[in-house]
């Protein structure tokens, strides 16, 4: 059974710090992904990443920077939090094409 | 790039009665199409996909139909049941436009009333 697990459920940061949201999944996927959840936008694909040290921008990379070291770590950086980040954050990973989420982590700058 | 649209963004519908979602998509060469359940507060998982060479494919009470020619596909839920209440997500992947990445529709809130 694949598990994806996201470093924290809930987090909240002041505007300008520097975060980090982790994601682990251990079924040695290849591909690993970040989106962020807001009402009414679905699922936005914010980057990914194809194989270690490699990554891609999705459709909103502004403001994030990833980094993936390790096959089974992928993780999310904001450099600099501001309040349009306040979200819900969700990792997936996949073998060819259906995706496995992490349970995700809501996120709320102030 | 894909795009993909998703209707409609809420339905309501009695237990025991059908439920239908259909999503558009834009890149002819997309060739895999997922569709995704997410209760609430609860992380989406994969309930069921189809492949382009595939025309339809049914699992218990869900199936997915998908028409290449007209670019769209649909899932559609039989006996509905309360605990089908959640958003639903369709997604289309694999053309050259998205490299692999799967692009999502907005989701579509079922709710089924008992």
């Amino acid at each position: 059974d694949v598990k994806v697990t996201q470093s924290s459920r809930y987090l909240v940061k002041r505007t300008g710090e520097k975060v980090f949201l982790e994601c682990v999944q251990d079924m040695d996927h290849e591909n690993m992904f970040w989106y962020r959840q807001d009402p009414g936008l679905g699922l936005r694909l914010i980057y990914f990443s194809y194989d270690v040290k490699m990554k891609e921008k999705g459709d909103i990379p502004e403001g994030y920077s990833v980094s993936r070291e390790k096959k089974e770590r992928f993780s999310l950086i904001l450099e600099s939090a501001s309040t349009n980040q306040t979200s819900m954050y969700l990792c997936a990973s996949s073998f060819s094409q259906g995706k496995y989420f992490g349970p995700g982590t809501r996120l709320t700058v102030t | 790039g894909e795009n993909v649209e998703q209707h409609p963004s809420t339905l309501s519908v009695q237990e025991g009665d059908s439920a239908v979602i259909k999503c558009t998509y834009s890149d002819s060469a997309s060739n895999y199409f997922p569709w995704y359940k997410q209760e609430l507060g609860k992380r989406p998982q994969l309930i069921i996909d189809i492949r382009s060479n595939v025309g339809e494919k049914k699992d218990q009470r869900i199936a997915v139909t998908l028409n290449k020619t007209a670019k769209h596909f649909s899932l559609h839920i039989t006996e509905t049941q309360p605990e089908d209440s959640a958003v639903y997500f369709c997604a289309a992947s694999g053309g050259v436009s998205n490299a692999g990445k799967s692009t999502f529709g907005d989701g579509t809130t079922l709710t089924v009333k008992p």
